[in-house]
């Protein structure tokens, strides 16, 4: 699995745009990029997942560098129930399971 | 996507007893797994949970220590067996459904060994 890197912390004002940022130089051409969410007390959600283009979705965007070796999500505005840990994971279509990284923990500010 | 159901959602347990968490998954599933998420960590992965067969375990598991069921295509079971306080953590169960590229989580069974 391609290792990822994120901040282990980000801030942002409520309804305000977030990015978030992820390196994943180590990712190979067939890796789907997903992203994840944890909410406090609950199982990781579903948020986006993209191979090369940029992908939107009633949650979010995610926008993919062109050589693939990093990708932001992006919260257009960020509201207090956004505050989770959001993880990025690079997925290869052999692969059955997640591998979860350390994650960026997201503060929203009132 | 597809809903999970995990109890207990939480337990305090006596060390040297074992626990079994259920998952209950509302529809069929071609796969499922166990994970395990110890305070203020990120979650990693136990096994794979496998119909009619034996679970595929992750390094550093085992099937002693983590037996796992999976007698169907919507329901499986993670038993913590012998427990010692290393084992208090949140275990999570997790679901891919038939054409779905989206994982499904349980909201986990928090564990107290004491």
């Amino acid at each position: 699995d391609a290792k990822t890197t994120q901040p282990n912390s980000m801030e942002s004002n409520e309804e305000e745009p977030v990015h978030l940022p992820c390196n994943h130089s180590t990712i190979s051409g067939t890796d789907y990029i997903h992203w994840y969410r944890q909410l406090p007390s609950q199982g990781p959600e579903y948020v986006i997942h993209g191979l090369t283009s940029n992908v939107n979705n009633r949650m979010a965007s995610l926008a993919i560098a062109e050589d693939r070796k990093s990708s932001t999500l992006i919260l257009h505005r960020a509201t207090l129930r956004d505050a989770a840990v959001y993880y990025c994971i690079p997925r290869s279509g052999s692969a059955r399971q997640l591998t979860f990284g350390s994650g960026t923990q997201l503060t929203v500010l009132p | 996507s597809a809903v999970i159901s995990q109890k207990p959602s939480r337990d305090i347990c006596q060390r040297g007893t074992s626990l079994t968490i259920q998952c209950q998954v509302d529809s069929q599933v071609t796969m499922m797994f166990w994970y395990r998420q110890q305070p203020g960590q990120s979650l990693t992965l136990i096994a794979t949970a496998n119909q009619g067969s034996e679970a595929t375990y992750e390094s550093g598991f085992v099937i002693d220590k983590f037996p796992i069921s999976r007698p169907n295509l919507t329901f499986s079971t993670l038993t913590v067996s012998n427990m010692s306080p290393e084992d208090s953590s949140i275990y999570l169960c997790s679901a891919l459904g038939r054409g779905k590229y989206g994982y499904t989580f349980g909201s986990g069974t928090r564990l107290t060994v004491v």
